[in-house]
């Protein structure tokens, strides 16, 4: 059984950091691409980055470029997301998703962050 | 970036009723994808490359389209099809999801 479970999420103050984790099991994590998706409270799906296997290709979404960084450890079957210099709207449930042929097939239940003073 | 702009925003259909959600592109994707979230859940993958169905679909959901104009088709309307469907293009990036449609169940 496929499974993605996040974590990190938490309140965090404007302008300061958090590191998210997503640990993959149940499939092979290292063969396919993995993905940051996130949903701010009662709003819709708003993709934040993108890693491909291998890490050669990222792609990050503009409202997040140059403040998060996503990155993967296929030893340790886990997808990462660091985020800094943190603003209210980035309060949100960020999913982590696996990608296959265009679609995010595998979804986390999600890890909540809200950021606020 | 390509904006997706979903109707209707919100819905109520009910039992056995057709139901089409359109999503319109701002400009032409290959295929268009669609979501399916229920309140409380993550989203699952529910229709693929415009026209396919994901596993475990029934099959009386349906996509169309081409270019900029896609639909979403429930061809009766079932209680546990209640729920927020969004569409999603990733033909460029930034990826893009619509806004969604809320469908309840009247």
């Amino acid at each position: 059984e496929v499974q993605l479970v996040e974590s990190g999420g938490g309140l965090v103050q404007p302008g300061r950091s958090l590191k998210l984790s997503c640990v993959a099991s149940g499939f092979t994590f290292s063969n396919y691409g993995m993905n940051w998706i996130r949903q701010a409270p009662g709003k819709g799906l708003e993709w934040v980055a993108y890693i491909s296997s291998g890490s050669s290709y990222i792609y990050y979404a503009e409202t997040v470029k140059g403040r998060f960084t996503i990155s993967r450890d296929n030893a340790k079957n886990t997808l990462y997301l660091q985020m800094t210099s943190l603003r209210s709207e980035d309060t949100a449930l960020y999913y982590c998703a696996s990608f296959n042929n265009y679609v995010f097939a595998y979804w986390g239940q999600g890890t909540l962050v809200t950021v606020s003073s | 970036e390509i904006v997706l702009t979903q109707s209707p925003t919100t819905m109520a259909a009910s039992p056995g009723e057709k139901v089409t959600i359109t999503c319109r592109a701002s400009s032409s994707v290959s295929y268009m994808y669609w979501y399916q979230q229920k309140s409380g859940a993550s989203p699952k993958p529910w229709i693929y490359e415009t026209s396919k169905l994901a596993s475990g679909v029934p099959d009386r959901f349906s996509g169309s389209g081409s270019g900029t104009s896609y639909s979403f088709t429930i061809s009766s309307m079932e209680t546990e099809d209640a729920a927020t469907y969004y569409c999603h293009q990733w033909s460029s990036t930034p990826p893009t999801f619509g806004a969604g449609t809320k469908l309840e169940l009247k």
